[in-house]
């Protein structure tokens, strides 16, 4: 099952640029669209969310943005901060449901 | 700030034992999840359960699997015959609700279920 892909296992960026984490889905019934930060023996960290009506949404250094039509999205953070450093995991629902599909997610290394 | 809480933090069972997995959600949330990350791959929803019933389950919610809030505060994941394979990171959330498509899942710190 793979509705949810995030095609980078790992990116490593420099502290204060840009990261960009990528994410791609196949199903067109997904309507809402969230990203989360986990770090080890802790469990996911809801960090920000998009609606399908929209194609971009910002919360302070992190911002969202959808492609509908490529079924893609992005996580764009500025600056990036070694506090960072964590997995990021793209997930999806439908009809903003109830079962949430998580991608397999890409490790952050933001180096100081 | 109110967080889901959840114990053990790490069950040991023998295969073809009975386990169960306990998970405080936030106080005001309505709608509770069970997921799991077997190690080295994805979060993979099991359930999701609200107004005292399943909502959803995915296809790994088998018939041994299943989940009660048996009082207003606790919502618990029993296994009922632990298999080698059900070793992961079983992780609970809650959400408060699910207006205009929007809303968030708090996670636990989860429960690392390993079966001997």
């Amino acid at each position: 099952d793979q509705q949810v892909k995030q095609n980078s296992p790992s990116l490593s960026v420099q502290e204060g640029r840009i990261s960009i984490l990528n994410c791609d889905y196949t199903n067109s019934m997904f309507d809402y669209f969230l990203w989360y930060k986990k770090y080890p023996a802790e469990g996911p960290t809801f960090l920000i969310s998009i609606s399908s009506i929209k194609d971009k949404n910002e919360d302070g250094r992190f911002t969202v943005f959808l492609n509908k039509s490529a079924k893609h999205l992005s996580l764009h953070i500025v600056p990036s901060q070694p506090g960072d450093s964590a997995v990021y995991f793209c997930a999806a629902s439908e009809n903003g449901g109830f079962k949430t599909i998580f991608g397999a997610g890409t490790r952050l290394f933001v180096k100081a | 700030e109110p967080e889901v809480t959840q114990t053990p933090s790490h069950q040991v069972t023998q295969m073809g034992q009975e386990v169960i997995l306990r998970c405080v959600p936030i106080s005001n949330h309505l709608y509770f999840y069970w997921y799991r990350q077997i190690l080295g791959q994805k979060v993979e929803f099991l359930v999701s359960f609200y107004n005292n019933e399943i909502s959803e389950k995915s296809e790994i919610f088998d018939d041994q699997f299943s989940v009660e809030r048996p009082d207003g505060s606790n919502f618990t994941l029993k296994i009922r015959s632990t298999k080698l394979e059900d070793s992961a990171m079983y992780f609970c959330a809650s959400t408060l609700q699910k207006a205009s498509g929007t809303y968030e899942q708090y996670f636990g710190p989860g429960t690392r279920l390993t079966v001997t």
